[in-house]
């Protein structure tokens, strides 16, 4: 059965510096899909980023990027300037391909301060 | 274009009681989820729906769950009786469905709170 731990329950950061969130996961298979979600205080859930485990290149997407380290089973979200509106949990989810079934890990929640 | 829907927004019981949560997705989405997220807890999948079909639902406690998605479209979680450790936010999610696609990004709707008391 395929885990995901996510190992730091809280986290914080000042206004425009740069913060990583760490996630590591657990699974035998070669080919899978890795995303990170955010949920701000109101608790919608929405995407930041995925990954395709057979992409070599990591996913960007504006302010948010990713180190996956597929020999090593870590995906790290690394969030730059740092917004107010970054303040929210983040949560680590494995996908196995041909499923539509996330598994998520215990989240982190992100304090951003001025 | 209009997010996935919920109601309501929060509910509170008694443990042996039972309520019903509901769920409208995204239109034209085919395939829908409801997740329980317990309080410290990543959201678990409970059930997944293809139109009016049931995916899996290998971790909803069928002895007191039940879910339906009539027509394919709102969906309907029963609790029924319910017990201490139901209290959670319950998520539905809703994505695309296409035939063939996989790994699509899922929408979540604001949840539901349930407290049993």
């Amino acid at each position: 059965a395929q885990t995901v731990t996510q190992s730091q329950p809280e986290m914080s950061v000042q206004e425009a510096e740069t913060v990583t969130l760490s996630c590591t996961y657990d699974t035998s298979e070669s080919n899978y899909y890795l995303f990170w979600y955010k949920q701000p205080p109101s608790r919608q859930m929405i995407l930041v980023i995925r990954q395709e485990a057979y992409k070599q290149q990591n996913a960007t997407e504006n302010r948010f990027s990713v180190n996956f380290q597929k020999a090593a089973k870590s995906f790290s979200l690394k969030i730059s300037d740092s917004q107010l509106g970054d303040t929210a949990m983040y949560f680590c989810a494995f996908m196995k391909l041909n499923t539509d079934k996330l598994i998520f890990g215990t989240g982190t929640r992100l304090q951003v301060f001025p | 274009e209009a997010g996935v829907a919920q109601s309501p927004r929060y509910k509170i019981i008694e443990k042996r009681q039972s309520v019903a949560f509901w769920c409208n997705p995204i239109s034209g989405h085919a395939t829908l989820y409801w997740y329980q997220q317990i309080l410290g807890q990543g959201p678990k999948l409970l059930i997944q729906f293809q139109n009016n079909g049931v995916v899996d639902d290998s971790q909803l406690p069928k002895d007191r769950f039940s879910a339906e998605r009539l027509k394919g479209v709102d969906s309907t979680l029963k609790i029924q009786p319910a017990k201490l450790e139901d209290s959670a936010v319950y998520l539905c999610a809703s994505s695309l469905g296409t035939s063939g696609r996989v790994g699509e990004t899922q929408y979540f709707g604001p949840g539901t709170r349930l407290l049993v008391l």
